[in-house]
């Protein structure tokens, strides 16, 4: 078990750039999520895989962000034209399908500062 | 999901058990107590759930009333590593997708003084 990676763990890009960053979960954990935290705040849920469907997404995930799961394991989050609003830590988790009450391991996210 | 409410912050001496309450009166019967902390800069970690049940790994104890409107998180021996913040949540169901979603809060600060 390995844990949860993600790349990069910084991203640092100007206003307007479009970035991507990648998640690999945990082998064999068909969930996987992306949450956003701010600072002083608790994450908030961004969308949800159950392998490579997404499942759900959040009021918070605007039209300039788009994510993907295309064979079932890693994931890409990507984010167009990118605003100052969007400086947070972007944290990716998985978990398997054992139950509806398995818990969520997070990575330790892409900090994502827009100048 | 059922609200929850935590302390915003707490001290505790290096050494001496940690015991940081959770209210989460609205809970229903089927859902699931969550506890997670995070370290500065890291993703959240997690350290234990239950259901009604008293529950124990290697990390701490969780403790649940009968009644399932509170519980405690008991770090048995806090250190300085345990500084962190502690988020409690419950587990509830989006009747939309069928996803139990774990929506965090604001958490407690636990401080562990030397």
């Amino acid at each position: 078990d390995t844990g949860v990676s993600q790349d990069p763990r910084h991203k640092i890009t100007k206003r307007g750039q479009n970035v991507t960053f990648r998640c690999d979960p945990i082998s064999e954990h068909n969930r996987l999520y992306w949450y956003r935290q701010t600072l002083g705040q608790g994450p908030e849920f961004l969308t949800y895989f159950q392998n490579e469907a997404q499942l759900e997404k959040s009021r918070l995930l605007s039209d300039r962000f788009s994510a993907e799961r295309p064979k079932g394991s890693f994931s890409t989050l990507e984010i167009q034209r990118t605003e100052q609003g969007d400086s947070a830590m972007y944290l990716c988790a998985s978990s398997p399908y054992i139950g509806d009450n398995s818990p969520l391991h997070f990575g330790n996210g892409t900090r994502l500062t827009v100048t | 999901d059922a609200k929850t409410t935590q302390p915003t912050s707490m001290d505790c001496a290096e050494g001496r058990a940690a015991n940081l309450p959770c209210n989460h009166s609205t809970i229903s019967g089927n859902e699931y107590v969550y506890w997670y902390r995070q370290i500065h800069s890291q993703g959240p970690q997690y350290i234990i759930h239950g259901l009604k049940n008293n529950e124990t790994n290697e990390m701490a104890s969780l403790i649940i009333t009968e009644d399932r409107k509170s519980s405690t998180l008991i770090l048995p021996h806090a250190t300085l590593r345990d500084t962190a913040v502690y988020y409690c949540i419950v587990r509830g169901l989006n009747m939309d997708t069928g996803r139990r979603a774990l929506t965090f809060g604001s958490g407690t600060r636990l401080q562990v003084q030397p």
